[in-house]
Order: C-alpha cells, then sequence, then structure tokens
C-alpha cells in the first residue's frame, strides 16, 4: 500500500510563475518529510526538508509547506526557471526512523 | 569527485545470470541503501544497513541479498536474474543528525534482464 502518493504524474508551467507539486501521505507517525529532484541519467538529488514542528520552511526559491492535519504537503518553487525541469520525489519518515517512503514523483516541465 | 559512485552504471545480462552491483561512498556514512525505480512508481527499498554488521530487509527483498563489506561499501546482488527485476536501482547513504535524516543518492545502475 502506498503510504506516500503525489497524484499528479506530470506538471507544465510557463517560466517565471509559481510551480506548484503536491504529496499526500497516509501514515500519521511520519515527521520528517523531504523533497528530492532528479534529472535523467542521475540519481535524486536531496532539495529540502521540513519537520513536523514546522509548517513551513524556505530555502531560496523553494518552499515546502506542511499540513499535518490534512496528511499533505507541497513544494512551491518562485519563479520557475527552464533548469527546474526535472521528476521531483517527496518522501516521509520518522525523524529517528530507519525507512523512507517516496511518493511516485512529479515530471515538471517549465516552459521558456 | 562523487561522493556516492555505482558500478555498473549499465548491464545487461540473460535470466538465469548471477549479478553484482556495487556500491562505495566517500561521505563517511553509516546508513546505506538499495533501492529500485521502476517507471511509474516511486522508490522502493530493498535492503538497508546501518553498519558493517547490520543487514536489514527492506519492502521488496526477494530476489536480492546484499553485502556489507566495509563503512564504504555496500553490494546488492542477483543470485538468478528474472525479467522483472529489470530497473533502475540506486544506492544510497545516510547519516542522522540533529536536523534529521536525509539521504543522499549515487547516479543509479540501469539493469536490463533478458
Amino acid at each position: 500500500d502506498q503510504q506516500v502518493k503525489q497524484n499528479s504524474p506530470s506538471l507544465s508551467v510557463q517560466e517565471g510563475r509559481i510551480s506548484i507539486l503536491n504529496c499526500d501521505y497516509t501514515n500519521s507517525m511520519f515527521d520528517y518529510f523531504l523533497w528530492y529532484k532528479k534529472y535523467p541519467a542521475e540519481g535524486p538529488t536531496f532539495l529540502i526538508s521540513i519537520s513536523s514542528i514546522k509548517d513551513k520552511n524556505e530555502d531560496g526559491r523553494f518552499t515546502v509547506f506542511l499540513n499535518k492535519s490534512a496528511k499533505h504537503l507541497s513544494l512551491h518553487i518562485v519563479p520557475s526557471q527552464p533548469g527546474d525541469s526535472a521528476v521531483y520525489f517527496c518522501a516521509a519518515s520518522r525523524i529517528t526512523g530507519n525507512q523512507f517512503y517516496f511518493g511516485t514523483g512529479t515530471s515538471l516541465t517549465v516552459i521558456p | 569527485d562523487a561522493d556516492v559512485t555505482q558500478t555498473p552504471r549499465n548491464r545487461i545480462t540473460k535470466t538465469g545470470k548471477r549479478i553484482m552491483l556495487e556500491c562505495s561512498q566517500t561521505k563517511g556514512h553509516d546508513r546505506m541503501y538499495w533501492y529500485r525505480q521502476d517507471p511509474g512508481l516511486g522508490l522502493q527499498l530493498i535492503y538497508y544497513s546501518f553498519d558493517v554488521k547490520d543487514i536489514n530487509k527492506g519492502e521488496i527483498s526477494d530476489g536480492y541479498s546484499v553485502s556489507r563489506q566495509a563503512q564504504a561499501k555496500f553490494s546488492l546482488s542477483l543470485e538468478s536474474a528474472i525479467p522483472n527485476q529489470t530497473a533502475l536501482y540506486f544506492c544510497a547513504t545516510s547519516d542522522l543528525t540533529r536536523k534529521g535524516n536525509t539521504q543522499y543518492f549515487g547516479p543509479g545502475t540501469r539493469l536490463t534482464v533478458l
């Protein structure tokens, strides 16, 4: 059973606009969440994380929002750039846990 | 130089053959992981290890085995490869810190079983 879900397989956004990628989880024990970015022929690279004691974390153009009651997190990219075109995975775990659970990924295309 | 390396990067083999995928890291992390990725699916955990003497099964360990020869090396073996093991395989490392547990991935090995 998929504990972390990304329901949008793909997303297209114009350069300069906001990209919003969504992720839902089912396990209320998860307290640490991450976003990874993956280019073709490369491994995923860590982008940004958030623990459940926060509802927002920012790093430059990237902001992750966490809504614990809805078991939902989102990644906002503002402004979107063509170099942001990649597959984005969300992942969840216990902060002291052994395993990460990954979503199926959302392929973002930023159109110049 | 890459912190997490995987060899080979690509491999084509036949059903029934034994295959070993190797992973090395220079990050000094204790934790190492093997994942597979199939089209339309997320990363699924095969095995993980927290030190040389520690091996743990993940979600999809059947048909796979691992060896943690040293802190820096973690190998994945397919004893008798089958076509549905055709996938992209990733090794990852992590180091639990006060800020959490972030994984760092290798570039992946694309395995095709004919």
